[in-house]
């Protein structure tokens, strides 16, 4: 079976610090895993994902990820905020054998401070 | 591409009426998906199509809830009769087999029961 644990409901920055957005995951086998960001009164768009290769891993606008195998994580950070980056994150896995469901986590409300 | 699409974009429906929500997958993705999001639940998977076939249903809350997927470009998600508690944002995903499980989410319905 596969969860995702994302720590922290709401998440404030200012802007132009550093985001750090966390993401654990509990899987039987090394999955994919994505983090999805949603704008207000959208749907949700793909930020970035692992699936093989490099741990470290660029999305669109500024975020990365790492894949750390030995803590089960994949936390998302941007080195320096923008008001544009207010939204809601979700971390995502889905097994590699079927890949036919992805498993969600609650979701991260970040805020940005002018 | 034109992305996933959803209609409508918006429904308010009074308790007790049948309300239907539409979505056109991306074309050439074999997979699709139905999710609902509220507050209290975040983002549930509801059903997944492949290749127009009900793969798992076993997210859909109860048998007022029925999808179908007539063909590869169309699939319906019906609720009758609708309740309030039915009220959330209901998103349509797609994805192509084979290619790194990427969802692709299109920009929801949010639905009112009254």
């Amino acid at each position: 079976a596969q969860s995702v644990t994302q720590l922290g409901s709401h998440v404030s920055v200012s802007e132009g610090a550093l985001v750090l957005l966390r993401c654990n995951y509990s899987s039987s086998v090394p999955p994919y895993l994505f983090w999805y960001v949603q704008y207000p009164n959208q749907g949700l768009q793909l930020l970035l994902k692992y699936t093989t290769g490099a741990t470290l891993v660029k999305g669109i606008n500024g975020f990365e990820a790492e894949f750390k195998k030995s803590e089960t994580s994949f936390h998302l950070t941007k080195p320096s905020a923008h008001m544009s980056d207010a939204a809601e994150y979700f971390c995502a896995v889905s097994d590699p054998n079927t890949g036919n469901q992805f498993y969600f986590g609650t979701g991260t409300s970040l805020t940005v401070i002018p | 591409d034109a992305g996933v699409i959803q209609s409508p974009r918006h429904e308010v429906t009074e308790m007790g009426q049948e309300v239907t929500l539409r979505c056109k997958p991306i074309s050439g993705h074999d997979y699709l998906f139905w999710y609902r999001q509220t507050m209290m639940r975040g983002l549930e998977l509801l059903i997944y199509f492949n290749n127009n076939v009900p793969i798992d249903d076993s997210g859909m809350p109860e048998d007022r809830f029925s999808a179908k997927m007539p063909n590869a470009s169309f699939s319906t998600l019906k609720i009758q009769p609708s309740e309030p508690r039915d009220s959330a944002v209901y998103f349509c995903a797609s994805r192509i087999s084979g290619r790194g499980d990427e969802q692709f989410f299109g920009p929801g319905t949010r639905l009112t029961v009254l």
